[in-house]
């Protein structure tokens, strides 16, 4: 099993670009999560999709931010357009239905963005 | 809402044991799970109790008292590698959320 993969693992920008992270969960994993790492915030849950459907966005800062998962295979975090205090580490983690919630999930390595 | 309290910063010495305390508020508690997370990298799990009392894995162990909302997780045997950032996190019911706390940060000295 290769795990959760991130792509890219560095990307850094200029304010105003569209930015897109990808993630593809480990096979098999129903839950799908998105959290953003800062010193000051921590780690805070953007958005999660169950089987493909996004369940509670009520983390994402504002509408700039979008998340999609077409298929259980993929998922997308796309910031259109980027603002300097959205460089963070994103990361994505995964999990199977069957631990219940908070049980354990598995990371991806994360996306380190950088907005100048 | 919901709260997790940690401390920020722990020190002590290879070979020792060292406990990380949490303290939560939240309706609908589900279970407390603990993370690891080396500089640079990303979390890891390292344990979770969904029931009053201890769980051990290896040369860790958590514990969790419901009627407290509090936990701990345990280190002995303390090793250079275990330096590392330590993230309590809970979970509700009725739904797959799990908030993490701002997380304890573990500096093992020779």
């Amino acid at each position: 099993d290769a795990g959760v993969i991130q792509s890219p693992r560095h990307e850094v920008t200029e304010m105003g670009q569209e930015v897109t992270l990808r993630c593809k969960p480990i096979s098999g994993h129903d839950y799908l999560f998105w959290y953003r790492q800062t010193m000051m915030r921590g780690l805070e849950l953007l958005i999660y999709f169950n089987n493909n459907v996004p369940i509670d966005d009520s983390g994402m800062p504002e509408d700039r931010f979008s998340a999609k998962m077409p298929n259980a295979s993929f998922s997308t975090l796309k910031i259109q357009p980027s603002e300097p205090r959205d460089s963070a580490v994103y990361f994505c983690a995964s999990s199977p239905r069957d631990r219940g919630p908070n049980y354990g999930y598995t990371f991806g390595s994360g996306t380190r963005l950088t907005v100048v | 809402g919901q709260s997790l309290e940690q401390p920020s910063e722990v020190t002590a010495v290879e070979g020792a044991i060292v406990q990380i305390n949490c303290t939560y508020q939240t309706s609908g508690f589900y279970g407390l799970s603990w993370y690891q997370q080396h500089d640079g990298g990303a979390p890891t799990f390292l344990s979770y109790n969904g029931l009053d009392g201890l769980e051990e894995t290896g040369r860790f162990s958590s514990f969790l008292s419901r009627s407290d909302s509090y936990g701990y997780l345990l280190l002995q045997e303390l090793q250079m590698k275990d330096s590392a950032s330590y993230f309590c996190a809970v979970g509700r019911t009725g739904g797959f959320k799990t908030i993490f706390g701002a997380g304890t940060r573990l500096f093992v000295k020779a």
